[in-house]
């Protein structure tokens, strides 16, 4: 079964430096790869997702991830993040068999400190 | 365009009642799913519709949930009777026609239950 990892459970940096936030994944076959914000008290949000095509893939907000085939990897960065980047972050995995079913990380909370 | 609307936002029951939740999903979408929503974990998926038949309940607990979607649009998840781990944040989401090959989720706010 594909799963995704997110190794962090907390993630602080400070306003204007770099944020990564770290994710692994286990699928069988090509992975379909996402992520979402959430903020408090508010669903999910789309922000990237990476099928297929160039390695670096850009999303909302200033947002962009890497994906890494021989590390099994899909990082979320941001050069310079903000306060509002405060939230909770997932990465997710869609099943390639299809019905569009997405196996969640647990999520990581991030906290820009100003 | 409107969002998916959920209700309601906040239950607490206690343990043992029974609890339903309502979402409306965003016009024209045809596949609605059920998150549930731990705290501290990801969503996990209960079920799937497209339209109005179950395409995934693989993961329902079938001896307390249910869910339908009659008429193909908006959905009801009921739990019966609920115990202290059903605690967690129940999500709506919905995807059009055609963009299943995008695998973008559109999210409701949730419903918060808490079982005391």
């Amino acid at each position: 079964a594909q799963s995704v990892a997110q190794p962090e459970d907390q993630v602080n940096v400070a306003e204007g430096n770099p944020l990564t936030v770290k994710c692994t994944y286990s699928v069988s076959g090509n992975p379909y790869l996402f992520w979402y914000v959430q903020y408090p008290n508010r669903g999910l949000q789309f922000l990237l997702k990476y099928i297929t095509g160039d390695n670096l893939v850009k999303g909302s907000y200033g947002f962009e991830a890497e994906f890494n085939k021989s590390q099994t990897s899909f990082h979320l960065k941001k050069p310079s993040a903000l306060v509002s980047d405060s939230a909770l972050y997932f990465c997710a995995v869609r099943d390639p068999g299809g019905n569009n079913r997405l196996a969640f990380g647990k999520g990581n909370q991030v906290v820009v400190i100003p | 365009e409107a969002g998916v609307a959920q209700s309601p936002r906040y239950k607490i029951i206690e343990k043992r009642q029974s609890v339903a939740f309502w979402c409306n999903p965003i016009s024209g979408h045809a596949t609605l799913y059920w998150y549930q929503q731990i705290l501290g974990q990801g969503p996990k998926l209960l079920i799937q519709f497209q339209n109005n038949g179950v395409v995934d309940d693989s993961q329902l607990p079938k001896d307390r949930f249910s869910a339908e979607r009659l008429k193909g649009v908006d959905s009801t998840l009921k739990i019966q009777p609920a115990k202290l781990e059903d605690s967690a944040v129940y999500l709506c989401a919905s995807i059009p026609r055609g963009g299943e090959a995008t695998g973008e989720l559109f999210f409701g706010e949730g419903s918060r239950l808490t079982v005391l």
